[in-house]
């Protein structure tokens, strides 16, 4: 089965810039989706196709992907965006189809 | 406005049987381009995806999983069901429906409120 690692934790100063990433073999080739999840509530999208936002979403979070790695970047990081974040692959050509990453606790010190 | 909610008990015993309702509202689960997953998270852990489900009835399940789950989807009721059966205290988890958007990958574009079963005697 395919395998998402990512970082346990990122601690980042507010207005600074968080980068999360989410290593993959090959990942590169695959289209990842990023997800916050705030303490207590569902998950919520916010990257998805590597690098779209939902409407919603601000345009402070970022995404890109490349060889085997794929970067969630949040810009001018603010204390309201500590929360987890999960990335995501959907690949029908491997078992099981949906894999979740083992999520980062970002810290907003 | 699209809103999904799960539905079912908060408690169950060692072996017995989980059924979970998800109810969609804001869009139809005969839409071909949308779908309904169901995923997992234990106290404190990772997302588990579980099972979903498509407007074609096309059904998949988590490989380690395959044996003790069966998703299904009643349009009418704008509802889908999830049965796991056979629960052991591992099983202890939130458990969330997502709608899936269906696209070259899909992804999960919204979320219920989730529900949290406890498996306990």
């Amino acid at each position: 089965s395919y395998v998402l690692t990512q970082p346990p934790s990122v601690s980042v100063a507010p207005g600074k810039t968080a980068r999360i990433t989410c290593g993959g073999n090959n990942i590169g080739s695959k289209s990842v989706h990023w997800y916050q999840q705030k303490p207590g509530q569902a998950p919520v999208l916010v990257i998805y196709y590597d690098s779209d936002r939902p409407s919603g979403i601000p345009e402070r979070f970022s995404g890109s992907n490349s060889g085997n790695t794929a970067t969630l970047t949040i810009s001018r990081v603010e204390a309201g965006d500590e929360a987890d974040y999960y990335c995501q692959v959907w690949d029908s050509s491997s078992d099981p189809d949906v894999v979740f990453g083992g999520g980062t606790k970002l810290t907003v010190l | 406005q699209v809103t999904l909610k799960e539905s079912g008990p908060v408690l169950v015993k060692p072996t017995e049987t989980l059924t979970l309702t998800c109810t969609v509202s804001g869009f139809s689960l005969s839409n071909a381009r949308m779908g309904v997953s169901w995923i997992r998270q234990p106290p404190g852990k990772a997302l588990e995806w579980l099972a979903h489900i498509f407007s074609n009835d096309e059904k998949s399940y988590s490989t380690s999983l395959k044996s003790r789950l069966t998703i299904s989807k009643d349009t009418s009721k704008s509802q889908v069901v999830l049965t796991m059966t056979n629960m052991d205290p591992v099983d202890t988890a939130t458990y969330y429906c997502a709608r899936i958007r269906v696209g070259a990958t899909p992804w999960f574009d919204y979320w219920g409120q989730g529900t949290l079963v406890t498996v306990s005697s």
